[in-house]
């Protein structure tokens, strides 16, 4: 059974940071290209971060570019979200998904994170 | 950036009638290898999105044959042949031609009367 498990989500004062980190299961990690996608009320789903299968490329949405860092660590199947900087405008749900062009989707649970004083 | 407009946000529907939703983008979402990266998504209250239509008109695997992509260039449509209760929720398009960033459209909030 394939699984994305997020996790690192919770509330942070303004300012701060937060790890957020996506364990895979079920499928060949290491084959793909992995995102970040969030959700807020009001915004609807907005992609924040993609990294493509070996770690040696990636890209940020400009809302976060210098404050957020994707990453990866295939010989542990897990995804990272490296979170500083936080703004309440940053308040969502994470997503990890493969967020694939074609051949099979996979997304995650989600977890909340709360910025807030 | 490609900008995805979706109409209508919100779609009251009777169960067992059809429904329709608009995504529109900002510039042709056709690739230098032939192929539109136009997909669509639901998203049911208080799950995770799923994938139900990609390269414009093909359906995932599990999802039901009354939904329906189409549409080409900037111009694509998600059609719902007969809604059921289970298909309350929000709809999104998103391509992911012309990267970065993939982009969302605002979503479509589909209800029932």
């Amino acid at each position: 059974e394939v699984q994305l498990v997020e996790s690192g989500g919770g509330l942070v004062q303004p300012g701060g940071s937060q790890r957020l980190s996506c364990v895979a299961s079920g499928f060949t990690f290491s084959n793909y290209w992995m995102h970040w996608v969030r959700e807020s009320p009001g915004k609807g789903l907005v992609w924040v971060a993609r990294i493509n299968s070996d770690g040696t490329s990636t890209n940020c949405a400009d809302s976060v570019k210098g404050r957020f860092t994707i990453y990866r660590d295939n010989a542990k199947n897990t995804l990272y979200l490296q979170m500083n900087s936080l703004r309440v405008e940053d308040t969502a749900i994470y997503y990890c998904s493969t967020l694939n062009r074609f051949g099979r989707d996979y997304w995650g649970q989600g977890t909340l994170v709360t910025v807030s004083s | 950036d490609v900008v995805m407009t979706q109409s209508p946000l919100s779609l009251p529907v009777t169960l067992g009638q059809p429904a329709s939703i608009s995504c529109r983008s900002s510039q042709s979402l056709v690739h230098s290898d032939g192929n539109t990266y136009l997909n669509w998504y639901q998203q049911r209250p208080g799950q995770s999105p799923r994938r139900l239509i990609y390269k414009v008109s093909n359906r995932d695997s599990g999802v039901p044959d009354r939904f329906s992509g189409s549409g080409s260039g900037t111009d694509f449509t998600l059609e719902i042949s007969r809604v059921e209760a289970e298909d309350v929720g929000i709809f999104y398009c998103m391509q992911a031609t012309h990267w970065p960033p993939w982009t969302f459209g605002q979503g479509t909030k589909v209800e029932i009367k």
